[in-house]
């Protein structure tokens, strides 16, 4: 079955900084989604990556799929406190070419952001 | 902006009680989730359902769980006879017809569940 390692587990940084999440997948992803997660609700979408090599930024996010799409790497740029939570990556074990079905989760990284 | 909604927000129960969350899913999309997330865990993938039936469900949806669209709106999960490991976090997500690509899915701020 696949499974999804996020890196790394936490991460503290100061009001400013730049930082890097990562997301390593065992099988080849057809589909790389990025949530973030306020501690105790929902989550909210960020961007979705299907081909490899490809890159989509939002803001002061910047996420990117490898060649070999069995990694992913999320970038925040000049962090802020709005930024705190925590981050997940998502993948659909299978190619359905349609809406989402069956979602499987990384563990999360839990951004904090000191101000 | 259109959002999904879970009600309640918290549930408390006792083991061996039937509990049903609610969910209204955003009013035009057609493919319904459940997911989980117990405390310190991933998040799970439960069950979706697609044009009134399961679609697919993973191996944590025995016969304990049951999903249910009772009219145009609202979107159950039902627990039968809860156990004290049913305690997590209950999400439920939907989105629109996939039209040939891969389309993102909503969630709803989640329901958290306690089982004594």
């Amino acid at each position: 079955s696949q499974e999804l390692e996020q890196s790394p587990q936490s991460l503290i940084v100061q009001e400013g900084k730049n930082l890097t999440i990562n997301c390593t997948s065992s099988k080849t992803l057809y589909g790389l989604y990025w949530y973030k997660q306020k501690y105790g609700e929902g989550l909210i979408f960020l961007m979705m990556l299907q081909k490899g090599g490809e890159e989509k930024s939002h803001e002061k996010i910047t996420a990117k799929l490898d060649e070999k799409k069995q990694q992913s790497s999320l970038h925040i740029t000049a962090s802020q406190p709005s930024h705190a939570g925590i981050y997940l990556c998502g993948a659909d074990p299978i190619n359905y070419g349609g809406s989402q079905g069956n979602l499987i989760f990384g563990k999360g990284t839990k951004l904090s952001v000191k101000p | 902006e259109p959002e999904v909604t879970q009600t309640p927000s918290h549930q408390v129960t006792q083991m061996g009680q039937e509990v049903i969350l609610r969910c209204v899913p955003i009013s035009n999309h057609l493919y319904f989730y459940w997911y989980r997330q117990i405390l310190g865990q991933k998040v799970e993938f439960l069950v979706s359902f697609y044009n009134n039936e399961i679609s697919e469900k993973s191996e944590i949806f025995d016969d304990q769980f049951s999903v249910e669209r009772p009219d145009g709106s609202n979107f159950t999960l039902k627990i039968r006879s809860t156990k004290l490991e049913d305690s997590a976090m209950y999400f439920c997500a939907s989105s629109p017809t996939g039209d040939g690509g891969n389309t993102e899915a909503f969630f709803g701020q989640g329901t958290r569940l306690t089982v004594v």
